[in-house]
């Protein structure tokens, strides 16, 4: 069970912007740890989407953005475009776990 | 060009065993921490396991004292022995690599492979 949470689904219009929230706890991204996103699309593996909370790796658009708040961080698609329709999920890490790293449980986003 | 392969997924009976192998190639292998994260079918990812530069292995409740994560830096392949495998140990299996050099924990993942799927099944 994932102690990092997602929105199951959030869903916009070609052109809209859309947030997808992370909410964590004093243990994982309370403590100071960085959040990072990664897309998912169908069928294929996770992709590096923002790392260190907000930064984004070369070759990812601008539209995509990310921020980190006290327990929570949140990614935000700016101009919503067909292609962006995947799943997308946090990732940071924990000091309750006996296994450090945690997975958010996932949103999908849906492009109308 | 940076890369992770792996392979060795397949179908295995409850209780049975299977290791799973991830090639690295274009990094220097073993001053990077790895991990191998899982996602069940229609399901999201799964942490399972994770070496650090140093050698130190860390395991998901979920998955201590049946699975092993080892590597043989002369290979630069990473690998997953899993042991009394359930039907709950179904999943797609992706190794990953972390971001920062010589660090624990290691920032985001981010080179991952294309993933391996092991079935449990009677």
């Amino acid at each position: 069970q994932s102690v990092l949470t997602q929105p199951p689904s959030v869903s916009g219009a070609p052109g809209q912007r859309v947030t997808i929230s992370c909410t964590g706890n004093s243990f994982n991204i309370g403590t100071g740890y960085d959040v990072h996103w990664y897309q998912q699309l169908r069928g294929t593996a996770p992709k590096l989407l923002i790392y260190g909370n907000g930064n984004r790796p070369s070759g990812v658009p601008d539209r995509f953005s990310g921020s980190k708040s006290g327990t929570s961080a949140s990614l935000a698609i700016t101009g919503l475009q067909a292609e962006d329709e995947a799943d997308y999920y946090c990732q940071s890490y924990d000091t309750s776990l006996s296994g450090p790293c945690v997975f958010g449980t996932g949103t999908k986003v849906t492009v109308l | 060009e940076v890369q992770l392969v792996e392979s060795g997924g397949g179908l295995e009976q409850p209780g049975g065993s299977l290791r799973l192998s991830c090639a690295a190639s274009g990094f220097t292998f073993n001053t990077y921490a790895l991990s191998w994260v899982r996602q069940a079918p229609g399901k999201g990812l799964e942490w399972v396991s994770a070496i650090s530069p140093g050698g130190s292995t860390y395991y998901a409740d979920s998955v201590k004292g049946r699975f092993t994560i080892s590597r043989d830096s002369s290979k630069s392949t990473l690998y997953l022995q899993m042991n009394s495998l359930r039907a709950d140990d179904t999943a797609v299996y992706y190794c990953a690599k972390g971001e920062i050099q010589w660090e624990f924990p290691p920032g985001a993942f981010d080179i991952w492979g294309q993933g391996t799927m092991v079935t449990v099944s009677s």
